[in-house]
């Protein structure tokens, strides 16, 4: 069964840093790996999405990369913004089109 | 194009009743499933289906029942309700042929079973 790990749980930044937020797998047998976004009690928003084929996508100042032989992804943001916080989560897309998460990374970007 | 939207937003429930959590989409879709979201867990699916009169258990069946009778449509229902299931629910579908297809998620149910 694929496992997903999101570290850390949380991040706290001053703002204009720029971070990075890792995600691992256990299964490198995935067709795609998928950031979401979600802020408190709201639903997910997806942020970018990585094919098994590519290395990275990139969407304004986000920037996701996928290494499937060790089994790893990170987000990249650049000069985070308070706006920024909120909670950052992962997914691994396996067999049958069935999405694996993480349970996330709450990022807080202090102003 | 509204994507995809789910109804109730909030529900509270007695142990023992039953409700059903209604999921549509209008993206002409084939694969549609739902999670749910616990504190400290993730999001785990539940049931999903990959087109009209197909469905499939995920990693926490029980309890949920589901059918899909139309493409746009995909409703869970809870038969009688357990505390246990007090959670947030999401809905979400994709394209499914080809593989890799990009996941839309709803707004979420947050339910309460007392």
């Amino acid at each position: 069964k694929q496992e997903v790990t999101q570290i850390p749980a949380a991040l706290s930044v001053p703002e204009g840093e720029n971070l990075v937020l890792n995600c691992s797998f256990t299964d490198s047998a995935i067709y795609n790996l998928q950031w979401f976004r979600q802020d408190p009690g709201k639903g997910l928003t997806s942020l970018l999405l990585i094919q098994s084929s590519q290395r990275e996508q990139t969407s304004g100042r986000l920037n996701a990369s996928l290494d499937k032989s060790s089994g790893r992804s990170t987000l990249y943001i650049a000069a985070s913004q308070p706006g920024d916080s909120a909670t950052y989560l992962c997914a691994a897309l396996g067999g049958a089109n069935n999405l694996f998460f993480g349970t996330g990374t709450r990022l807080t970007v202090i102003p | 194009n509204a994507g995809v939207t789910q109804t109730p937003k909030f529900q509270v429930l007695k142990t023992g009743q039953s409700m059903t959590l209604q999921c549509a989409q209008d993206m002409n879709h084939e694969y549609m499933s739902w999670y749910r979201q616990d504190p400290g867990m993730g999001l785990r699916l539940i049931h999903y289906s990959v087109g009209a009169g197909i469905t499939d258990q995920g990693e926490v069946p029980n309890g949920y029942n589901v059918s899909r009778s139309t493409t746009e449509d995909f409703p869970l229902r809870l038969l009688s309700a357990a505390p246990s299931q007090t959670s947030v629910y999401f809905c979400a579908s994709s394209y499914f042929r080809g593989g890799g297809n990009e996941q839309f998620f709803g707004p979420g149910t947050r339910l309460t079973v007392l």
